[in-house]
């Protein structure tokens, strides 16, 4: 299993403006990947964010709007770049535990909530 | 694209009633995993099925993966208030490498 640590828990920010997303793990994590979740809906991922690397995006998403950060085994950042309202969403972290096979369980963070005003 | 579709979208239930949530998808998967979020918890994992037509149980929660390993239903018995919450499926498809989720099924229960 895996202990996440994700902060902030909730934001409330202003057009324009950036916001970065920690998640911390208590032990070193093979996969990482950052999801939205908007209210009332299912979860879409952003990307997989790779240690030592570029993250890879998934369609629809880009690094200039979601730049991601995994500096080490156990962090990594989300940042959500000038934010509109329509950014306005729950940004989790997530990862898998074992040696990155796409069948593994994922374990979630606790969630921000991103309010754009 | 891959695309996982849950039925019901919402599904209000009486306590102690059984009701079943399904799963589709539009390919073949390799596996299915089911999981739970609660009202402003995050998702939890509950379980996967990897074996065409197999099944799966959890004290009152049954979970079944279809025969053409395209759609999956998780079925509970005897609803608590403790159900409460929003039931994702998440498959990855054949010779994929990436989980899809449904849509989710909300569960409400009235006592």
């Amino acid at each position: 299993s895996a202990v996440i640590s994700q902060k902030p828990s909730r934001d409330i920010c202003q057009r324009g403006t950036s916001l970065t997303i920690q998640c911390q793990v208590d032990s070193q994590v093979t996969m990482m990947f950052w999801y939205r979740q908007q209210p009332g809906q299912s979860l879409t991922l952003i990307a997989t964010a790779n240690q030592g690397s570029e993250a890879t995006y998934e369609s629809g998403f880009v690094i200039d709007k979601f730049p991601i950060s995994r500096p080490n085994l156990t962090f990594s950042t989300l940042t959500v770049s000038n934010m509109s309202p329509e950014d306005s969403s729950i940004y989790l972290c997530s990862v898998q535990t074992g040696q990155g096979a796409s069948n593994e369980k994922l374990f979630f963070g606790s969630g921000t909530q991103l309010s754009v005003l | 694209g891959q695309q996982v579709m849950q039925i019901p979208q919402y599904q209000h239930v009486q306590e102690g009633e059984d009701f079943t949530t399904y799963c589709n998808s539009s390919t073949t998967l390799s596996n299915i995993q089911w999981y739970k979020q609660r009202p402003g918890g995050h998702p939890v994992f509950l379980i996967q099925l990897v074996k065409s037509g197999e099944v799966k149980k959890q004290k009152r929660l049954t979970f079944q993966f279809g025969e053409a390993k395209k759609n999956s239903s998780l079925h509970i018995t005897a609803t608590q208030t403790t159900d409460v919450g929003t039931y994702f499926c998440a498959g990855i498809k054949a010779a994929g490498n990436k989980l899809t989720f449904g849509g989710g099924t909300r569960v409400l229960v009235k006592p």
